[in-house]
């Protein structure tokens, strides 16, 4: 039963800390998306990759966010320093190819105090 | 840009039809999806339709395609209380990686 995985599952942390979401894709699918959820804003985009590459992380605050794929069964979502803003659920998802449907994870929820 | 708008609530009784709608502004649109998102879950693919395509039934789910009005619809037949979820209405142009989508619609089902 193939899934992307996502760990961790919840986090709390305090503003200023470093955050680390995974994102582990389904093997084989070569495109990968990070979105955030919240009840504001809804679902947005935040950057994908296409073969480990980013192509679009136009939706990220560059200053203190940062997304990687050190390798095809690893994405990374950074954030340094965290702000209570950042508070959300933060989705990753991945396609067999990059005009397929996208198959989600179970998200990550993120607190910051 | 593209713009993609659904209602955010709609509450129906068990049994009955749930019908949830969906306006999108690309008509470049070439695909266009139906996902399910249950509490504490990730976003499910439900259904699609190509823009070439008026009607997609699946079981108790028919999809509607006016095109002409940019107007794309879910029915949800016999709706159960395992229907409760919010339900995202996506767009996508053929050249394009990347669906826009809506805000989500939170169906309620009640007794």
């Amino acid at each position: 039963d193939a899934r992307v995985t996502q760990t961790p599952r919840h986090k709390v942390t305090e503003m200023g800390q470093e955050v680390t979401m995974r994102c582990q894709p389904i093997l084989g699918h070569n495109t990968v998306f990070w979105y955030r959820q919240t009840m504001m804003q809804g679902l947005e985009l935040l950057a994908y990759f296409r073969n480990r590459a980013p192509l679009d992380d136009s939706g990220m605050p560059k200053d203190r966010f940062s997304a990687e794929m050190p390798d095809a069964t690893l994405a990374t979502l950074k954030i340094q320093p965290s702000e209570p803003r950042d508070s959300a659920v933060y989705f990753c998802a991945s396609a067999p190819d990059s005009r397929n449907e996208q198959f989600f994870g179970p998200g990550t929820r993120l607190t910051v105090l | 840009g593209e713009d993609v708008e659904q209602s955010l609530f709609l509450s129906v009784r068990e049994g009955d039809s749930s019908v949830i709608n969906c306006t999108y502004t690309d008509s470049s649109s070439t695909y266009l999806y139906w996902y399910k998102q249950e509490p504490g879950a990730g976003l499910q693919l439900l259904t699609y339709i190509f823009s070439n395509m008026d009607m997609k039934q699946d079981q108790r789910l028919t999809v509607l395609l006016n095109k002409k009005d940019k107007h794309l619809s879910l029915r949800i037949a016999d709706t159960q209380t395992g229907d409760s979820a919010i339900y995202f209405c996506a767009e996508r142009e053929g050249g394009s990686y990347i669906p826009t989508f809506g805000r989500g619609t939170s169906l309620i089902v009640h007794p």
